[in-house]
């Protein structure tokens, strides 16, 4: 199974803040690397799929990189609503697998 | 507009069955396949399996030989069953819609099952 090891396990930020979340996995899976956003109590929402592509109403200042076996998460500007735990998750090799979450803090 | 909605008992006693409907609207269950996730209170989510638009299903290796999953797509529903459960069972368990990749491009509101006697 792919291994997705995601850090840090919890960042602490200021709003406003231009932060960036890694997503390392343990053999490649090319583009096929997507990211969650999960807030307290709710279903998570997709964030951004193969790596970079962006999602209909997502805000402009999430935006993913990477290939292979290393990926980021970044977000230019952080807000208070965005406080969540964030996931990856891989869709390159059955079984699918998601990432340990990396949960943003108020500093 | 699309929605996935999940019911079934939200308590269950060791070692008896848990059985789950995933009601979809906005979309065919004939052109989208439909995954379950769960996810543990506290913890992070964890991939169960996949029926396939075809109706062929994947499971992960950890619950395969534990969980079955089908739809009738008359009647636009996924169910999942698994046997034999026990307390590391209890989570919140989501369907989502998969899309290419596959990414899950809509999720449910999750329906939270307990096991305990």
């Amino acid at each position: 199974d792919v291994v997705l090891t995601q850090s840090p396990a919890t960042l602490s930020v200021t709003p406003g803040e231009r932060i960036s979340l890694s997503c390392r996995a343990s053999e490649s899976v090319d583009t096929y690397l997507h990211w969650y956003q999960q807030k307290p109590n709710e279903s998570p929402r997709l964030l951004i799929k193969y790596a970079s592509q962006s999602i209909s109403g997502i805000p402009s200042r999430f935006s993913g990189s990477g290939s292979g076996t290393d990926f980021t998460l970044s977000i230019n500007g952080v807000e208070l609503e965005d406080l969540s735990i964030y996931y990856c998750q891989q869709g390159n090799s059955l079984p699918f697998t998601f990432g340990s979450g990396t949960k943003l803090e108020i500093k | 507009q699309v929605q996935l909605k999940e019911s079934g008992p939200g308590l269950v006693q060791p070692s008896q069955t848990l059985s789950l409907t995933c009601t979809v609207a906005g979309f065919s269950l004939t052109s989208y396949n439909v995954h379950w996730v769960r996810q543990p209170p506290g913890k992070g989510l964890e991939w169960m399996g996949v029926i396939w638009n075809t109706g062929g299903t994947r499971y992960n290796s950890a619950l395969k030989s534990r969980l079955s999953i089908s739809k009738d797509t008359s009647k636009s529903q996924v169910f999942l069953k698994m046997n034999s459960l026990q307390t590391e069972d209890t989570a919140t368990y989501y369907c989502a819609r998969g899309d290419l990749g596959p990414h899950f491009d809509y999720w449910g509101q999750g329906v939270m099952v307990t096991v305990s006697s």
